[in-house]
């Protein structure tokens, strides 16, 4: 069964401040692997994703994630994180023996003040 | 044109009644889910269903059954509702193990 882990519950920080959440994945076989943003009183929607190739991915908004299969780790990173950032992150894995369905990390939420 | 909408939005109701969540995704993927997101923002799988297969999580109580009439409509029906089922229903869908598109969700609140 594959599962997701994100380490980091609660983050806040400062407007410009840098950012990484992590996430770390338990999977033996070849994964897909989402970053998911939900503003607050809003729906799921797709912040990168990673199928192959090029391990570092970049996303809209400005973020970008980096696979790294020797750790089963794809971490999110955004170098200067604005107030409008403020949400809650989530990791996503769909590994290809699981149905084609999402599984979800614990989520992170982020608060950047202004 | 919403891609995966959902109805109703917002859902109250009484213990023991049964309710059903619509959810229809004009995208043409073959895959539709449904997800649980609770009070702590924990997303968690229900069901996934396509043409083919159902797939179920097995911690979901048979009071949730998922019901699709074709493969843009995937609804899901609750009987006996319990204040336990209280969150937010997230309707998806996607193809061939691409990204999911999901609908604003259903916040059911049961009292």
């Amino acid at each position: 069964a594959q599962s997701v882990s994100q380490h980091n519950h609660h983050v806040i920080l400062s407007e410009a401040a840098s950012l990484e959440l992590g996430c770390n994945y338990s999977y033996g076989g070849t994964v897909n692997l989402f970053w998911y943003v939900q503003y607050p009183g809003q729906h799921l929607q797709l912040l990168l994703k990673y199928f192959s190739g090029d391990p570092l991915v970049k996303g809209i908004k400005g973020f970008e994630a980096e696979f790294i299969k020797s750790k089963f780790s794809f971490n999110l990173r955004k170098p200067s994180v604005q107030w409008s950032d403020t949400a809650e992150y989530f990791c996503a894995v769909n590994g290809d023996n699981a149905g084609n369905m999402l599984t979800f990390g614990g989520g992170t939420r982020l608060m950047v003040k202004p | 044109d919403t891609a995966v909408s959902q109805t109703p939005k917002y859902l109250v109701t009484q213990m023991g009644n049964d309710k059903s969540i619509k959810c229809e995704q004009n995208l043409g993927h073959d895959t539709m889910y449904w997800y649980k997101q609770d009070s702590k923002k924990f997303l968690k799988i229900m069901f996934s269903y396509n043409n083919k297969e159902l797939i179920i999580n097995e911690t979901v109580p048979n009071r949730f059954s998922p019901k699709s009439p074709d493969k843009a409509h995937l609804n899901l029906h609750i009987n006996s509702l319990e204040l336990g089922d209280s969150a937010v229903y997230f309707c998806a869908s996607s193809w061939e193990g691409n990204e999911a598109f999901f609908g604003q969700g259903t916040r059911l609140t049961v009292v």
